[in-house]
């Protein structure tokens, strides 16, 4: 079992739909991210959250937007997405700059679908 | 700026074989940590294990071990024993630098293990 937890597994949804992924650990990290990952390539950076202040976005679209609402938890709002954002997002969590020593830990991710 | 390379887009290894995934990093960096993931189909990311620039023994978890070469700026795992399990695709990744949370990722070798 992995200690980081994404809901849900799967989610299809249309591109006019709003929608939410949600990510909790009780690590006690202060450090989270956010990644999506297209086939048969490496996660890509979204966003991180450190101490549960937005510190990196990855010039992403708006049409995701992070939240951050205590220090366990991690959503990503998803609104009028286009086909192309079919992905799978991954959730991981970190201690904060360690300077290179801590692994972040990552979640079993949620695939998503855009009809 | 931090890279990471993998020249393997796929490997094969007969069970109960060892099997070597390469890995190289251009840093300027005195101080780094490279990190080896593991990615079943299912999608999660799994920590294997960890290599600080500054160790002086190769890490190890049980089946796991990085042969690191710092000169030769290599960092490739090796695994012992290889298991039908072990079939999945493998990251290395460091961090983008000493004081930032972002990961940088290599392409991946995906591992195909047979009986």
């Amino acid at each position: 079992d992995t200690e980081v937890t994404q809901t849900p597994k799967h989610l299809v949804m249309g591109m006019t739909n709003k929608k939410s992924l949600k990510c909790e650990q009780h690590m006690g990290h202060r450090a989270m991210y956010w990644y999506k990952q297209k086939a048969k390539k490496p996660p890509e950076l979204m966003f991180v959250y450190s101490y549960e202040k937005l510190s990196i976005n990855e010039s992403v679209p708006s049409r995701f937007s992070p939240e951050c609402p205590n220090s366990s938890l991690l959503n990503l709002h998803l609104h009028a997405l286009q086909p192309e954002d079919s992905a799978l997002y991954l959730c991981a969590s970190s201690q904060v700059r360690t300077g290179g020593t801590q692994p972040q830990h990552f979640g079993d991710g949620t695939r998503l679908s855009i009809l | 700026a931090q890279k990471i390379t993998q020249t393997q887009p796929g490997m094969f290894v007969q069970e109960k074989e060892a099997v070597t995934l390469d890995c190289t990093y251009d840093t300027s960096d005195q101080s780094y940590g490279l990190f080896w993931y593991k990615q079943p189909s299912s999608g999660e990311m799994i920590f294997l294990i960890y290599q600080g620039s500054y160790d002086e023994q190769n890490a190890t978890e049980g089946r796991y071990s990085l042969n690191f070469q710092k000169a030769r700026k290599s960092a490739n795992l090796v695994i012992s024993a290889s298991q039908l399990g072990d079939s999945a695709m493998y990251f290395c990744a460091m961090r983008e630098g000493y004081n930032t949370d972002k990961l940088i990722f290599g392409t991946g070798t995906r591992l195909q293990v047979f009986p």
